[in-house]
């Protein structure tokens, strides 16, 4: 079974420019989460959809980001325009279960550079 | 708000070595979840183990184990004579379910170097 994939593994763009961020769950998990992890620091939840609805976004840091979950499969993530604190590792995780006693299974993560 | 600290920022050990990774969080919560996640040079952060609140019993799997104290509000990962291959960041986590999301919150990691 294949696991959380996400694309692309690395970005560097400019600050202003747009990027979007692509994470793909494990087939049959409804939950998808997002989360952030900047400058060593720990590791941070934007968001959580359940299929295509998103129950939580209340760690999405502003209205530069913009998060989807069209169909309820694959998510995308985007930043516009991007600024140089937007720079980080941001990963993507999905679960099966409902509730609490969900095991979020992770991407590898897509490591954002923004000069 | 739920907290998790892990304040060793980097262990260096000799292979063979034991070395424990210490875990402590915060919560008002009575039913939680901790969790552990190991994440190698590669990038990805691979699940080790979750253990629920009501559960106090140590757990080994091989040479990694976990000892899970609810008193002092710690559960702490050993690794029993440490290979090469245990060299990554460790984060030990908490679940936190807002009766819409299970949040998961991080550590800092800690970063494990384990030598020849």
């Amino acid at each position: 079974e294949a696991g959380v994939t996400q694309f692309p593994s690395h970005s560097v763009i400019e600050k202003g420019q747009t990027v979007t961020l692509r994470c793909d769950p494990i087939s049959g998990h409804d939950n998808l989460y997002w989360y952030r992890r900047v400058m060593g620091k720990e590791i941070k939840f934007l968001l959580h959809f359940v299929k295509e609805s998103k129950q939580d976004e209340s760690g999405m840091p502003n209205n530069r980001f913009l998060a989807e979950r069209t169909g309820g499969t694959y998510s995308t993530l985007k930043v516009q325009p991007a600024e140089l604190e937007d720079s980080g590792v941001y990963f993507c995780a999905s679960s099966q279960g409902q509730g609490s006693t969900d095991t979020q299974y992770f991407g590898p993560g897509t490591r954002l550079t923004v000069l | 708000a739920q907290k998790v600290t892990q304040a060793q920022t980097e262990i260096s050990v000799v292979e063979k070595e034991d070395v424990t990774l210490d875990c402590v969080y915060e919560t008002r919560d009575t039913t939680y979840y901790l969790f552990w996640y190991k994440q190698p040079p590669s990038g990805e952060l691979v699940f080790l183990i979750r253990r629920n609140s009501f559960d106090e019993q140590n757990e080994i799997s091989g040479r990694y184990s976990w000892n899970f104290q609810k008193s002092t509000s710690s559960f702490n990962f050993t690794i029993t004579a440490s290979q090469v291959v245990d060299s990554a960041v460790y984060f030990c986590a908490l679940s936190e379910w807002t009766g819409t999301a299970s949040k998961l919150t991080f550590g800092t990691g800690t970063r494990l170097q384990v030598t020849l």
